[in-house]
C-alpha cells in the first residue's frame, strides 16, 4: 500500500464548476502537505502549501487539512480551462516528500 | 524569482550509453532532490542531498549516482542505460518545508 493514496481520475468538469481533489495517507508522521499542479511534460508547480489542520485559501483555491481522518482536499472554485492539468499531492515525512499518483482534470469551455 | 534549472532539457542517448543530468537549485536553498517521473506516474524519489551531503536514498538504481558540489549544483550521473531509464527527471530544491521543482529533462534511450 502507498504511503499517499490518490483517485487518478481522470476528472472532467464544465466550466465554472467547483473541483474537489483529494488524498488520504497512512502516516501519522507526515506534518507539511502540499498541492503540485503539472502541465503535460512540465514540472510540478507548487500551488498550496499547509500545516496544519483546517482550510487555507488563495485565490480560487482552498486547502483542506484534516489530520485526524488523514485526508487532505484540494477545491477548486470557478473552474477555468486552464486548470485543465494533473494535480499532485504530497506531504513531507522526515527527510522525503511522498507524492500521490496524481488526478488528471480537464475543465471544458 | 530564481528558479530551479536543470540542463539538458532533453536527451537522447543509446543503450549502454552514458549520460550525465545537471541541476542548480535555488540560491539558499539546503536540499536538493532527484526524482524520475514515467508516463501517468507520480515522481519517484531517487536520491536527495543536504547541504552537500547525501541524506536519502530511494529507489535509485545501482546504474546510477549523483553529487552536490561546493556551489550547491548537483549532477545525476546515469550509466549503461537501457529502454526503461527513458523518463522525464526532475531536480527540486528545498529550504524548510516547500519543495520547488525545477522543468525536467527528458531523457529517451533508444
Amino acid at each position: 500500500q502507498k504511503e499517499v493514496e490518490q483517485d487518478p481520475g481522470p476528472l472532467s468538469v464544465p466550466e465554472g464548476a467547483i473541483v474537489s481533489l483529494n488524498c488520504t495517507y497512512s502516516n501519522s508522521a507526515f506534518q507539511y502537505f502540499m498541492w503540485y499542479r503539472q502541465y503535460s511534460r512540465k514540472g510540478p508547480e507548487l500551488l498550496m502549501y499547509t500545516y496544519s489542520s483546517g482550510n487555507k485559501e488563495d485565490g480560487r483555491f482552498t486547502a483542506q487539512v484534516d489530520k485526524s481522518s488523514k485526508y487532505i482536499s484540494l477545491f477548486i472554485r470557478d473552474s477555468q480551462p486552464s486548470d485543465s492539468a494533473t494535480y499532485l499531492c504530497a506531504m513531507r515525512g522526515g527527510n522525503q516528500f511522498y507524492f500521490g499518483t496524481g488526478t488528471s482534470l480537464t475543465v471544458i469551455p | 524569482a530564481a528558479g530551479v534549472i536543470q540542463s539538458p532539457r532533453h536527451l537522447i542517448k543509446e543503450k549502454r550509453e552514458t549520460a550525465t543530468l545537471k541541476c542548480y537549485p535555488i540560491p539558499r536553498h539546503d536540499t536538493v532532490y532527484w526524482y524520475q517521473q514515467g508516463p501517468g506516474q507520480d515522481p519517484q524519489f531517487l536520491i536527495s542531498f543536504y547541504e552537500k551531503m547525501q541524506s536519502d536514498k530511494g529507489s535509485i538504481p545501482d546504474r546510477f549516482s549523483a553529487q552536490q558540489f561546493s556551489d550547491y549544483h548537483s549532477e545525476l550521473n546515469m550509466s549503461s542505460l537501457e529502454l526503461g531509464d527513458s523518463a522525464l527527471y526532475f531536480c527540486a530544491s528545498s529550504q524548510y518545508n516547500e519543495q520547488f521543482f525545477g522543468p525536467g529533462t527528458r531523457l529517451t534511450v533508444l
